[in-house]
Formats: C-alpha cells, structure tokens, sequence
C-alpha cells in the first residue's frame, strides 16, 4: 500500500533562516510527488511537483523540494523563509494516473518575525 | 486565473438529515474529487469521478454518499442521513485530462460541515 509520511508536526523557524519541511514516502514503482499549502481558511493551493527528471524541483513562492530516492524523501525547502510562509503544508502521492492522492498528515509551519 | 468553487463554505446540519455540497470544478477539467479532512487529521479521499460515473472510491464512501454532476458546471455530494461523524471539511478538486497524467489537483476552499 502506498503511504505518504511527515514526521514532524510543526515546524518553527525564524524570518530569513532556511525553512525544510520533510516528507517520507512509500510506493511500489516510480514515484509521483506533490506538495501543497494550506492557508487559514483557504483550500489546498499547489506548490511544485516531482514526476520525473531533475531531483531538485523549484515551485510557486520561492519553495523548492528535493527528490532524494536511496532515502526515499521528498522535503521541501525555502532559502529564506517569510512570515506569510506560515501555513499547514502537505506532502502527497498520487496512486496511479489520475487517480487519488494519498496524504501525510501535514505539517504546520510557523515562521516568527 | 480559474479556482475550484465550493457552496457553502459552512453548514450545519441535524444528525440523520440530508447534505448537499456544492462545487464548481474548473471549467477544461474533466476528472472531479471529493477529500475530507476531520479536524486535526490528515486529508482523506472519497471519491473519483470522470465521465460522468465514479471511478474509484474509498471505503468511507459508503451507500450514504452519492455525487452527481447535474449539469455541465457543477459537482455535488450528497449525504443522506448524516452522523456526527460526518462532521469535517470537505474539499472539491478536478483536473485536467490533458496527456500528463500526473497533473496536479486544484482544490476548492472547502465546506465545513457540522452534524449536531
């Protein structure tokens, strides 16, 4: 079965310090990865894809995720992170084309000033 | 730039009584999803649809929900008789059918549903 796994809860950083959010997967095959945020009251917005190719992805925002399959994570990354970073950020895998995405259980990010 | 639409954003509802969620999908989209997402846990699938018929569905989709795509525009779910367990946010996303198979989802902002 496919699982999609991030292991931290919250993560806090300070405005302009590096922001990583880390996700583990589990899936037979290649594997397919998304990240999407989450605003207070607001759905889940997409931020950047892996499919194929280049392990390093750049997405929306200024975010950018690594692909790293000998340890099979997929953690996103921002250089400098800003306090309207703050939001709940989603790891997910889609389980075949077209099909469902299967969630981590989000992790929340708190960027103070 | 085209969003994924949700009505309500909020309702509340008796145990045991009939929902309705909206969504308008974006409009080029031709695969259509239902998630939940019960507070403080991860978001959950329901439902697939493309074509107009289910193409998968979770186990939590059970006979009490349905969805429908009355017209061209719009995507509902309904649940029949609801249970406090019920309760959650529910999110409408779709995505293109273009070649990529693995183009991502837009979702909506999601419908609060509170069963008392």
């Amino acid at each position: 079965a496919q699982s999609v796994a991030q292991p931290e809860d919250q993560v806090n950083v300070a405005e302009g310090n590096p922001l990583t959010v880390k996700c583990t997967y589990s899936v037979s095959g290649n594997p397919y990865l998304f990240w999407y945020v989450q605003y207070p009251n607001r759905g889940l917005q997409f931020l950047l894809k892996y499919i194929t190719g280049d392990n390093l992805v750049k997405g929306s925002y200024g975010f950018e995720a690594e692909f790293n399959k000998s340890q099979t994570s997929f953690h996103l990354k921002k250089p400098s992170a800003l306090v309207s970073d703050s939001a709940l950020y989603f790891c997910a895998a889609p389980r075949a084309a077209g099909n469902k995405l299967t969630f981590g259980g989000g992790t929340r990010v708190l960027v103070k000033p | 730039e085209p969003e994924v639409t949700q009505t309500p954003s909020h309702q509340v509802t008796q145990m045991g009584q009939e929902v309705i969620l909206r969504c308008v999908p974006i409009s080029n989209h031709l695969y259509f999803y239902w998630y939940r997402q019960i507070l403080g846990q991860k978001v959950e699938f329901l439902v697939s649809f493309y074509n107009n018929e289910i193409s998968e569905k979770s186990e939590i989709f059970d006979d009490q929900f349905s969805v429908e795509r009355p017209d061209g525009s719009n995507f509902t779910l309904k649940i029949r008789s609801t249970k406090l367990e019920d309760s959650a946010m529910y999110f409408c996303a779709s995505r293109q059918g273009t070649s990529g198979a693995y183009n991502e989802q837009f979702f909506g902002p999601g419908t609060r549903l509170t069963v008392l």
